[in-house]
């Protein structure tokens, strides 16, 4: 079954404790995202990643960090988490069709995880 | 980016066909319209989506206006399950950061026994 899993799905943390959010995919996506859905400001991207070792900010960046070491994996980390933190976080992938060295269309369906509660107190 | 404009809610009775409706007045050439939706504690779900034609999938259905400045999805016959927040998004063609799906208010549906 095509699946994006995330965990944990709820944490309660204090500020300046690092954590990982973990999120896994099983479908052999290139492309994997990470968003926060907040009230009234709707989901928006954090981080992205087109591939392996290749990943770039989104709209809301700042506090958090990200790598890709491998294809299935793509951790959230913050380092210092602060209550403004405080969020839904979802992860999401989807693949892309190559159409060339510069150029690439994403298969246009993106699969989300279940989501991570998260609370900074 | 083009921006899309949902009504805050609509209602539906259980059984009967529900039309969603979106304008996107601004949206260009190479804009593809999506729609996701997103069940209560769940992760937003893919629903269907087009460029210019009509389409169909075993979920819902999309209609596009010829001028392609609106769309409509239909779910032909609501269920209790489809009560959820349906976003219709805009999607640039292309890769990169244009894989970014925008989200905007949605319309939340309410089904009714």
């Amino acid at each position: 079954e095509a699946q994006v899993t995330q965990n944990p799905r709820y944490l309660i943390t204090v500020t300046g404790k690092k954590l990982t959010v973990t999120c896994s995919q099983n479908m052999n996506h290139e492309y994997m995202s990470w968003y926060r859905q907040d009230p009234g400001l709707g989901l928006r991207q954090i981080y992205y990643s087109m591939n392996v070792e290749v990943t770039d900010k989104g709209d809301v960046p700042e506090g958090y960090k990200v790598s890709r070491k491998e294809k299935r994996n793509f951790p959230l980390i913050l380092e210092s988490p602060s209550p403004n933190q405080t969020s839904l976080y979802f992860c999401a992938s989807s693949s892309y069709t190559y159409q060339g060295p510069n150029y690439l269309i994403a298969k246009n369906i993106q699969y989300f995880g279940a989501g991570t509660r998260l609370s900074v107190l | 980016d083009a921006k899309t404009t949902q009504p805050n809610s609509m209602e539906s009775n259980e059984e009967e066909p529900v039309h969603l409706p979106c304008n996107h007045s601004t949206i260009s050439g190479t804009d593809y319209i999506h729609w996701y939706r997103q069940l209560p504690s769940q992760g937003p779900e893919y629903v269907i989506h087009g460029l210019t034609s009509n389409v169909n999938n075993r979920m819902a259905s999309l209609a596009i206006a010829e001028d392609r400045k609106s769309s409509t999805l239909i779910l032909h016959r609501a269920t209790l399950r489809d009560a959820a927040v349906y976003y219709c998004i805009l999607r640039p063609l292309g890769g990169g950061a244009n894989s970014k799906l925008t989200f905007g208010k949605g319309i939340t549906l309410s089904v009714r026994p």
